[in-house]
């Protein structure tokens, strides 16, 4: 059974500060990971997509990758009330055509 | 623009009754997915194809039919024997039969048994 674990939150931060996501999931052998924003009501759109381990930054976002751990984060810089949402991780199995999502972390910025 | 159509975004039915949700996709992807996602939780594999005429069941396929009669086309038809039907539907597709790549969605279908 592939699992993805996420802190199902909420996460709490103020506007500016960092906000920081966690997954975590079962199958050594994942080998695509996918951070998801999804607004209430609407359908995932994608944040970052991240392949091999290491950091990735695009804008105030960066995608950290420890396969080892087997670990993904999710960092947002600068956070803003925009940035409220649930964020859905993903991943992708050696393979296999399909991906596992976890739950979702819900984050709230306050103004 | 490149992406994917659902239709309708709302639907009512009644117990007993079948509907089709319909997706199509002109990104000419090969593969096409079907997902549920119940408030507070995430997204649940229903049906998956990765190439026309061929499908695969997901994690939680039972009550669901599914047909790939074209590569754009993707319909998922929840039938009377689906218990719990009442839920949010999303198409996905992606690059490729084994594409390593993300998922692209359509905007949902939000479907309410009465």
């Amino acid at each position: 059974q592939k699992e993805v674990e996420q802190n199902s939150g909420p996460l709490s931060v103020p506007e500016g500060a960092i906000a920081s996501l966690n997954c975590t999931y079962s199958d050594r052998v994942s080998q695509s990971f996918f951070w998801y924003r999804q607004y209430s009501g609407k359908s995932p759109e994608l944040i970052m997509s991240i392949y091999s381990n290491g950091d990735k930054e695009d804008g105030r976002f960066t995608a950290q990758l420890n396969k080892a751990s087997q670990y993904v984060s999710l960092l947002i810089r600068d956070s803003q009330p925009s940035d409220s949402a649930t964020y859905l991780c993903a991943v992708s199995h050696s393979g296999y055509s399909t991906l596992t999502f976890g739950k979702g972390t819900m984050l709230l910025v306050s103004p | 623009d490149g992406g994917i159509t659902q239709s309708p975004k709302y639907l009512f039915r009644k117990e007993g009754q079948n509907v089709t949700l319909s997706c199509e996709q002109n990104l000419n992807h090969d593969a096409m997915y079907w997902y549920r996602q119940d408030p507070g939780q995430g997204l649940r594999l229903i049906y998956y194809s990765q190439i026309v005429n061929d499908f695969q069941k997901g994690d939680i396929a039972e009550g669901y039919s599914v047909s790939r009669e074209k590569k754009e086309s993707f319909p998922l038809t929840v039938t009377s024997a689906q218990k719990n039907p009442t839920a949010f539907y999303l198409c996905a597709s992606r690059e490729g039969q084994f594409g390593t790549g993300e998922l692209f969605f359509g905007e949902g279908s939000r479907l309410t048994v009465l």
